[in-house]
């Protein structure tokens, strides 16, 4: 069966690092997307794809970069982690009807 | 800048209840609003509406959109403590637009 798979599924980290969070689907889908969730925020989106080559800013992208060089991952990297990223971070994908699939989150902590 | 607003943030009922959530929102070329419900890990989906007035069901869920009024409601009946979760609503809008903005969503709790 298709899926959206995230690792690591916990992540632990400390000021300043560089961390990347993997994503990868097998649904064949050409839009992939990152959202970061906290409480009294929902779900925010970080940096979304349209196809390979293809990125852009979403609401929150400040810290954060993505890169897609193939239709399968979407690799999200904060280039040097703070607290305020400290959060559940969740990748997604779609066909274009609309309609996202989620992967499992990625928690992440920023000491 | 599009906005999606939840009501109520949370809500408790008992099981058997019939709960009503609510979603309003303002946003620029709407094309359609979605439902996720949340358990512990990822949001899934449940309903995609596009058209006013048609109203999707599955089971006890059922949701309605009112383009006019720019609103939709999520139905839950005969509430068991299986429906416990954060149901999230969705909005797509903007031509070649395929990211969704999101409500903060309603926490349900079921209890027995």
């Amino acid at each position: 069966d298709a899926e959206i798979t995230q690792s690591p599924r916990h992540k632990i980290t400390e000021t300043g690092r560089q961390v990347t969070l993997a994503c990868h689907q097998t649904w064949n889908h050409n839009n992939m997307f990152w959202y970061r969730q906290d409480l009294g925020h929902g779900l925010r989106l970080i940096h979304y794809s349209y196809g390979v080559q293809d990125t852009n800013k979403g609401e929150v992208s400040d810290g954060y970069s993505v890169s897609r060089s193939n239709t399968e991952d979407l690799p999200l990297t904060l280039e040097s982690a703070a607290s305020s990223q400290t959060s559940v971070y969740f990748c997604a994908s779609s066909s274009g009807t609309g309609k996202l699939f989620f992967g499992s989150g990625t928690q992440l902590s920023v000491l | 800048e599009d906005k999606v607003v939840q009501s109520p943030l949370s809500l408790v009922v008992h099981e058997g209840d019939t709960v009503t959530l609510n979603c309003s929102y303002e946003v620029t070329n709407f094309r359609s609003l979605l439902w996720y419900k949340q358990e512990k890990k990822a949001p899934t989906f449940l309903f995609m509406l596009t058209s006013s007035g048609i109203e999707k069901k599955s089971g006890r869920l059922s949701s309605i959109l009112d383009k006019k009024e720019l609103f939709s409601i999520l139905n839950i009946t005969a509430t068991q403590t299986g429906d416990s979760a954060i149901y999230l609503c969705a909005v797509n809008s903007g031509a070649g637009s395929y990211q969704l903005t999101f409500g903060k969503g309603t926490k349900l709790s079921v209890i027995p």
